[in-house]
């Protein structure tokens, strides 16, 4: 059964504290991303990338870092120079043809009290 | 920069149809899309359309689309309880392969 799965579905944390959100995918995908979303915000991207080790910044990438060393997994630290982390935070895959849709994860809620 | 506009709410009576209205600012969008976001859950590709396309029919949903007013709507014809939801409209970034979302519509049905 293909798809994206995120890991936890919610996420308690002190300040000050770095949190790693995980996001895998099962199908084969390329190209990976992360967004952030705010009640009455939308989506924001942080950062994605198209292929293993390499990755690019999104809009709002301060106080975020990412890895890709496997095709699969494409994990997102929450650091603690990132002001404002509480948020629900969604992955997202894309397959490669020409109409580039994204296919999301069901989201991370991300507490930090 | 690309910027997506749309009104933040409708509500319907169930067995009505909806149209959910977006509107885009990059001339050069090649795609369009419509996401579906449940409470609390991850965002769910609908359709999507070509820019060179008027309209895009897929059972109950229609999508049209007029490239000179930069416009995209979603028609959800027969609208049921199910259908209440957050919809995103997306277009993809000339040039670049990420895609910019709006604010979203909430979509209320009421039986």
């Amino acid at each position: 059964d293909g798809g994206i799965t995120q890991s936890p579905k919610y996420l308690f944390r002190k300040e000050g504290q770095n949190v790693t959100l995980s996001c895998e995918q099962n199908l084969n995908h390329d190209a990976m991303y992360w967004y952030r979303q705010d009640p009455g915000q939308g989506l924001r991207l942080i950062y994605y990338s198209q292929i293993v080790n390499d990755f690019q910044k999104g809009d709002i990438a301060e106080g975020y870092s990412v890895s890709r060393e496997k095709k699969e997994s494409f994990p997102l630290t929450v650091t603690s120079a990132q002001k404002n982390p509480t948020a629900f935070y969604l992955c997202a895959s894309r397959r490669g043809d020409a109409a580039y849709e994204q296919y999301f994860g069901p989201g991370t809620r991300l507490t930090v009290t | 920069g690309e910027d997506v506009e749309q009104s933040l709410f409708l509500s319907v009576r169930e067995g009505d149809s909806s149209v959910i209205n977006c509107t885009y600012t990059d001339s050069s969008s090649t795609y369009l899309y419509w996401y579906k976001q449940e409470p609390g859950a991850g965002l769910q590709l609908l359709t999507y359309i070509f820019s060179n396309m008027d309209m895009k029919q897929d059972q109950r949903l229609t999508v049209l689309l007029n490239k000179k007013d930069k416009h995209l709507s979603l028609r959800i014809a027969d609208t049921q309880t199910g259908d209440s939801a957050i919809y995103f409209c997306a277009e993809r970034n000339s040039g670049y392969s990420t895609l910019t979302f709006g604010k979203g519509t909430m979509l209320l049905v009421s039986p």
